[in-house]
């Protein structure tokens, strides 16, 4: 089947403008994740929704972002005011609830602030 | 939760076998080990689990000693498209989402 998948791509956007980062799970997936990969880095979590649960915002670096997912489906990322450290890969992945951290990754979105 | 220590970089010639060793000394008694492999450009990809002696599949093998203290990633007879990044994590499928650390994984560099 269809695998996870973000859009756009690419993001080019001016310092201080908000952007919407999309991501869409594989079907049945309760679980999605969402990180930030800079330049030659590890990933950094952001945020993790587990079903009906409340999300885990732990990893959110400011209140500038906010994430939201519609049930068991489609999740946005919004960052807003974006700055140039937000100049980053944004990854999405999704589990199904009965995988030991078998975590299925998207393209990821290449945001650019300049 | 098990932290996780894996060498930086580690450099290897194509046919030979590569191993990646991962150390997680607090790993808990449900807790699974976990390898991806990233390439430039891409999402991580999902490799191998295990949870204690030997895992192994079409890509690679998990060798996982008696006390779990420790894994060891082996990749047979690497070739050029082994290049990556590879990323060992610890936990079970009810951690706490934010603390599966991806880390910075080992950078594999494969010379022809």
């Amino acid at each position: 089947g269809a695998g996870v998948s973000q859009s756009p791509s690419n993001k080019v956007t001016e310092k201080g403008k908000d952007v919407e980062l999309r991501c869409d799970p594989i079907s049945g997936h309760t679980a999605l994740y969402w990180y930030r990969q800079r330049l030659g880095q590890g990933l950094e979590f952001l945020i993790y929704f587990q079903g009906n649960s409340a999300p885990d915002k732990s990893g959110l670096p400011s209140d500038r972002f906010s994430a939201e997912r519609t049930g068991e489906s489609v999740s946005t990322l919004t960052i807003q005011r974006t700055q140039q450290e937000d100049s980053a890969v944004y990854l999405c992945a999704s589990r199904d609830p009965g995988s030991y951290n078998e975590q299925f990754f998207g393209p990821g979105t290449r945001l650019t602030v300049l | 939760l098990a932290k996780t220590t894996q060498p930086i970089s580690m450099d290897s010639y194509e046919g030979q076998e590569v191993n990646i060793t991962c150390s997680h000394n607090n790993i808990a008694t449900n807790d699974y080990i976990t390898w991806y492999q990233q390439f430039p450009s891409q999402g991580p990809r999902f490799i191998i689990q295990g949870y204690k002696t030997k895992v192994t599949n079409e890509v690679a093998s998990l060798f996982i000693p008696a006390d779990r203290k420790s894994s060891t990633l082996s990749l047979p007879r690497v070739s050029l498209s082994d290049t990556a990044v590879y990323y060992c994590l610890v936990g079970t499928r009810y951690s706490s989402a934010s603390k599966i650390i991806f880390g910075s994984g080992t950078r594999l560099s494969i010379r022809p």
